[in-house]
């Protein structure tokens, strides 16, 4: 079966760095996303990764290795506003995408 | 401002009862979905259309179907509704089905208790 593996809660502090990751085993491998999830709110997009390597994009940056299944968003500087559900999800062969149960992200001050 | 509006807000419901879903797109999106988010539980595809005119099954379609008459809209119908149809349900768009970069563009959600 198809499964995406994330870390259901982590906590971190305000300024400080976190990573989140990400592992997954898909019928082939079309790409893969991270979207942002405020609690009652809608999930937004983030970024997009579908070459092994380092994307980055402010105080954001989201890694792929696709050889290990393995993906990683990086959250820099860590503000209040970023206390939110990160959601790791991947395109397989049949571009469906495969949403991993999100990680909760609690920010401390 | 361009984007997706769901309606109602927030339903409680009956079970057994017949209940519709309603979403509106005004980006001119191919593609539309349907999900379930369930406290655990990763978003959950019910139905999708590809383009107007075309629809298809996700991962849970039983009790739940949609039609898409147009571009803009993409209603989901509970036909009898049960309690484990409970949950908040997100409708979502994209410019295209299958490509790369398909980012989904998500309305902000319909909660769902059906008693």
């Amino acid at each position: 079966g198809q499964n995406i593996d994330q870390p259901t809660e982590m906590t971190a502090t305000e300024g400080a760095i976190v990573q989140i990751n990400c592992t997954y085993q898909t019928s082939g491998f079309n790409g893969l996303f991270w979207y942002q999830q405020h609690a009652g709110e809608a999930p937004t997009f983030l970024s997009y990764n579908v070459l092994d390597g380092l994307e980055e994009k402010g105080r954001f940056s989201s890694f792929l290795s696709r050889s290990k299944g393995y993906s990683y968003l990086l959250l820099k500087e860590l503000q209040m506003k970023d206390s939110a559900s990160y959601l790791c999800a991947v395109f397989d062969s049949n571009y469906q995408l495969i949403w991993g149960a999100g990680t909760k992200l609690i920010i401390k001050p | 401002i361009a984007g997706i509006t769901q309606a109602p807000t927030s339903q409680i419901l009956a079970a057994g009862r017949r209940m519709t879903l309603r979403c509106t797109q005004d980006m001119r999106h191919n593609a539309m979905y349907w999900y379930r988010q369930d406290l655990g539980l990763g978003l959950r595809l019910i139905h999708y259309s590809n383009t107007a005119g075309t629809t298809g099954k996700g991962e849970v379609p039983d009790g739940y179907s949609v039609s898409r008459a147009n571009t803009d809209d993409f209603p989901l119908t509970l036909a009898s509704a049960v309690p484990s149809q409970t949950s908040v349900y997100f409708c979502a768009s994209s410019r295209a089905a299958s490509s790369g970069a398909n980012v989904l563009t998500f309305g902000a959600g319909s909660r769902l208790t059906v008693l």
